[in-house]
């Protein structure tokens, strides 16, 4: 156990709808992450978060948003979802902006939409 | 911006015997991190090793080992005394020494272990 909670494991969902997956960081993490793992794309940085601040962004589409709360849980909401979105997302927290601290991994959120 | 290339998309072992993966990067930077993680079909992400670029001394985690070659630009992972419980997809990663923290993933190599 990694110490990162990533809820639901599951979602399936209809095109146009719209979800959100949230990430719960190992106590004292202060930095989350999201990737996206596709058949097609592989594992991609979406984007990080610090302390409640946007720190960094990848390749997160428009219809994509997400934030951290003050008790540093974190949500990603994707809109106007398409097939195409189907994926399994990840969240990954680290204790902050160290240079390569381990950054610990969720059991991810498998989205299917259909 | 920076790449890492795993050009085995499958590899397969005898258990107990020993397997190399292999990932090369492209970067222009002079200091970051590399890392090896493991998917095994629970879709965990376990991090296997790291190692840091300043070091010149190849890290070693129990059977788990690298060959980091920094002008080569190579890090590969080798796998001693191969177990059933290493079957699982392995991929490699990137990140800075600066600026975003985020990792850089190769496309992953699907790790067969043979009893």
């Amino acid at each position: 156990d990694s110490g990162v909670t990533q809820t639901p494991k599951h979602l399936i969902t209809a095109t146009g709808q719209r979800v959100t997956l949230r990430c719960s960081p190992r106590s004292g993490d202060l930095s989350v992450y999201w990737y996206q793992q596709s058949l097609d794309q592989g594992l991609q940085f979406l984007i990080q978060y610090y302390n409640g601040e946007e720190r960094a962004k990848g390749n997160i589409l428009e219809r994509f948003s997400a934030q951290q709360f003050p008790d540093l849980h974190s949500e990603l909401n994707l809109s106007s979802l398409e097939l195409g979105d189907s994926a399994l997302y990840f969240c990954a927290s680290s204790v902050g902006e160290v240079p390569g601290t381990e950054a610990f991994f969720g059991q991810g959120t498998r989205l299917t939409v259909v | 911006a920076q790449t890492v290339t795993q050009s085995q998309p499958e590899m397969s072992v005898q258990e107990a015997e020993t397997v190399t993966l292999s990932c090369t990067y492209d970067t222009s930077e002079s200091d970051y991190y590399l890392f090896w993680y493991k998917q095994p079909p629970s879709r965990q992400m376990i991090l296997v090793i790291r190692q840091e670029a300043y070091k010149q001394q190849n890290a070693t985690e129990n059977r788990f080992s690298v060959n980091f070659q920094k002008a080569a630009k190579s890090f590969s992972l080798k796998i001693s005394d191969s177990q059933l419980g290493d079957a699982a997809m392995y991929f490699c990663a990137y990140r800075s020494a600066e600026g975003a923290q985020k990792l850089v993933f190769g496309q992953g190599t699907r790790l067969t272990i043979n009893p």
